[in-house]
């Protein structure tokens, strides 16, 4: 079946540092999604990703959608420390329901 | 997008007893979800909520155990039956609100059996 694999599980930063982390799929997919759940709250998208080779802002967040159509980026430039989380990379799938990855912790040091 | 309204946003039930979570949403959508959010894991699909027929469950996941009901285009409910510890998870609705653009999730249950 469909499996994604992310990567990392978890990051530790300093504020106004750079992150980048990514998301490779077993099978080829239409559509790559980006989301973000804070503690105590449901998961929100963030981009969405539809071509291959696609590049999308949204702020200080990018994210690609690889041109072989497996894998997927997620960049955030400048961190904050409101961008600590858990970022999930998610791909619909053949009955247009979403499969999540594994989620990258993201922590933001003092 | 919707704004989805997530009941209760938290319990804490006995084993045994069984727990219906309700979703509603502020507009008509097409399809609604349920996932379940084990500690410190990722989302996974429960089932799909459909309006006037059973709900469509995914490999692992029972009606037995998480009956649904789905009785209008706003609504829906998740029933976490016969509770054991290891139901103890973050339960979730989502919708499909905008066709292909992605799923707007509700705040979730947090749901601790003791």
């Amino acid at each position: 079946g469909q499996q994604l694999n992310q990567s990392p599980q978890s990051m530790f930063i300093q504020e106004g540092e750079d992150v980048s982390m990514n998301c490779t799929s077993s099978s080829i997919f239409n559509t790559w999604l980006w989301y973000k759940q804070d503690p105590g709250e449901g998961p929100v998208l963030l981009i969405a990703l539809y071509k291959a080779g696609e590049l999308t802002s949204n702020g200080r967040l990018t994210a690609q959608f690889g041109t072989t159509r497996k894998d997927s980026f997620l960049n955030i430039s400048a961190s904050i420390p409101s961008d600590v989380g858990i970022y999930f990379c998610a791909e619909t799938n053949r009955d247009d329901k979403i499969i999540f990855g594994k989620g990258t912790r993201l922590h933001i040091l003092p | 997008s919707a704004v989805i309204s997530q009941k209760p946003s938290r319990d804490i039930c006995q084993r045994g007893t069984s727990l219906t979570i309700q979703c509603q949403v502020d507009s008509q959508v097409t399809m609604m979800f349920w996932y379940r959010q084990q500690p410190g894991q990722s989302l996974t699909l429960i089932a799909t909520a459909n309006q006037g027929s059973e709900a469509t469950y995914e490999s692992g996941f029972v009606i037995d155990k998480f009956p649904i009901s789905r009785p209008n285009l706003t609504f829906s409910t998740l029933t976490v039956s016969n509770m054991s510890p290891e139901d103890s998870s973050i339960y979730l609705c989502s919708v499909d609100f905008q066709q292909g653009n992605g799923y707007t999730f509700g705040s979730g249950t947090r749901l601790t059996v003791v």
